[in-house]
């Protein structure tokens, strides 16, 4: 399995351009998410997936949408992109969504795309 | 909704000592906790997590951590620390306000003194 993969790794935007992140994982996990990280603060949710066709919104989802089409997949669009965005966005799966019993529902990260905003 | 508080932002040690990484949460019920490494550019791996089983959490390379619900703290701790042990940690716990999420501390950073 390769777990869950992010593309691209790296991406510079200028003010007001739009693009996508990709996040794929073959685990055929139902519960997918989309956190930002930034110094001093922590993961925080973007928006997230209960399964093929299901999407919410988490603790920041403003100036970003989601849908999960598939399973596999679970892209992440910035609409207009900000300097407030600059950020390192991590994809994660979970066999189940969280509130499963947790004993064997562990999360899994992807390797992180590191997004800049001019 | 639950909460998780890092007591400290940076942390120090000396290669071979102990390793202490502290941990608040606030719940309302049995919390499930969760604590994750992440080494630089890389992304997040669980290292131990608690589920309302035993207290006392075994976790890879040598971490643990104990819950103390008198005490609302899950701190983590290593007997001796390794130069592979620095990075940041991250204290994690699942919280309901009208659906499950996971909400994450703002992180510890590791550093390992030669």
């Amino acid at each position: 399995n390769a777990g869950v993969t992010q593309t691209p790794k790296f991406q510079v935007l200028k003010t007001g351009q739009s693009m996508t992140l990709q996040c794929a994982q073959d685990m055929n996990h139902e519960y997918m998410s989309w956190y930002r990280q930034d110094p001093g603060m922590g993961l925080r949710l973007i928006h997230y997936s209960v399964g093929a066709g299901i999407t919410d919104q988490g603790e920041v989802p403003n100036g970003y949408n989601v849908s999960r089409s598939t399973t596999e997949d679970f892209p992440l669009r910035l609409l207009s992109a900000a300097p407030s965005q600059t950020s390192v966005y991590f994809c994660a799966s979970n066999p189940r969504p969280p509130g499963q019993p947790d004993r064997r529902n562990e999360q899994f990260f992807g390797p992180g795309t590191r997004l800049t905003v001019l | 909704a639950q909460s998780v508080t890092q007591l400290d932002s940076h942390v120090s040690v000396s290669e071979g000592t102990p390793v202490l990484l502290r941990c608040n949460y606030s719940s309302s019920y049995s919390p499930s906790l969760f604590w994750y490494v992440q080494h630089p550019n890389k992304g997040l791996q669980l290292l131990l997590k608690y589920t309302s089983a035993a207290t006392l959490v075994k976790g890879i390379n040598g971490f643990e951590a104990e819950f103390k619900k008198s005490e609302t703290s899950f701190h983590l701790t290593k007997p001796s620390a390794h130069m592979s042990d620095a990075a940041e940690y991250f204290c994690v716990v699942r919280s309901y306000s009208g659906t499950y999420k996971y909400i994450f501390g703002t992180g510890t950073r590791l550093k390992v003194l030669a």
